[in-house]
């Protein structure tokens, strides 16, 4: 039973650049979190996709927008990078059936800005 | 402000003695879930362990054991026997009914342990 997988594992983009990180669920999963962890923090949450649709969304700009696929695998897309948007960058995923539903967390993206 | 405080940035224990990490929190909703997560070097968030605020007995699980003070708004977190494997990152962390599809974290507590 494969648990959530992201890739790319690392990714290194220059100021200003766009770049795209995928999350695929756990098996029997529909519902994708995405979160930012900055160095020596705890995970910020930036957005929920439920049925193809942003269902809630963190205090993050319009640069940073989102996709969940039929599959229910899930794309974080970053514009205009800035240096301050380097960190680890991790997917969690849960079946909707509640506030309860524990999460599921993959290995993450560590995107570097530079 | 939804936050959790962390106090301790980092702990060390002896193997197989016991450790005690710190966790507060602040919400003005009654009912509400609280996690403990472990993040080891290979950087996946792994469930310790998770308490339902409405419920008033402790949580348990094999080794680890919380003890949670909803007054005092306090959910530490209780490793026994601690192993070499338990050294990580560990997460204090909630979520509310009104924020049911995100959880608010803590900083981090960084726990070594010594062989």
């Amino acid at each position: 039973d494969a648990g959530v997988t992201q890739s790319p594992t690392h990714l290194i983009k220059t100021r200003g650049q766009q770049v795209t990180l995928r999350c695929s669920p756990k098996s029997g999963h529909d519902t994708v979190s995405w979160y930012q962890q900055a160095l020596g923090q705890g995970p910020q949450f930036i957005f929920q996709y439920y049925e193809e649709e942003e269902r809630q969304r963190g205090n993050f700009p319009d640069r940073f927008s989102g996709h969940q696929f039929p599959n229910y695998s899930s794309e974080l897309n970053v514009n205009a990078l800035l240096l301050g948007d380097s960190a680890l960058y991790l997917c969690a995923s849960s079946l909707d059936t509640g506030w309860d539903s524990p999460l599921h967390f993959g290995n993450g993206t560590r995107l570097t800005v530079t | 402000a939804q936050t959790v405080t962390q106090s301790q940035p980092e702990m060390s224990v002896q193997e197989a003695e016991t450790v005690t990490l710190s966790c507060t929190y602040d919400t003005s909703e009654s009912d509400y879930y609280l996690f403990w997560y472990k993040q080891p070097p290979s950087r996946q968030m792994i469930l310790v362990i998770r308490q339902e605020a409405y419920k008033q007995q402790n949580a348990t699980e094999n080794r680890f054991s919380v003890n949670f003070q909803k007054a005092a708004k306090s959910f530490s977190l209780k490793i026994s026997d601690s192993q070499l494997g338990d050294a990580a990152m560990y997460f204090c962390a909630y979520r509310t009914l009104d924020s049911n599809y995100q959880l608010i974290w803590g900083a981090g507590t960084k726990l070594i342990i010594k062989p």
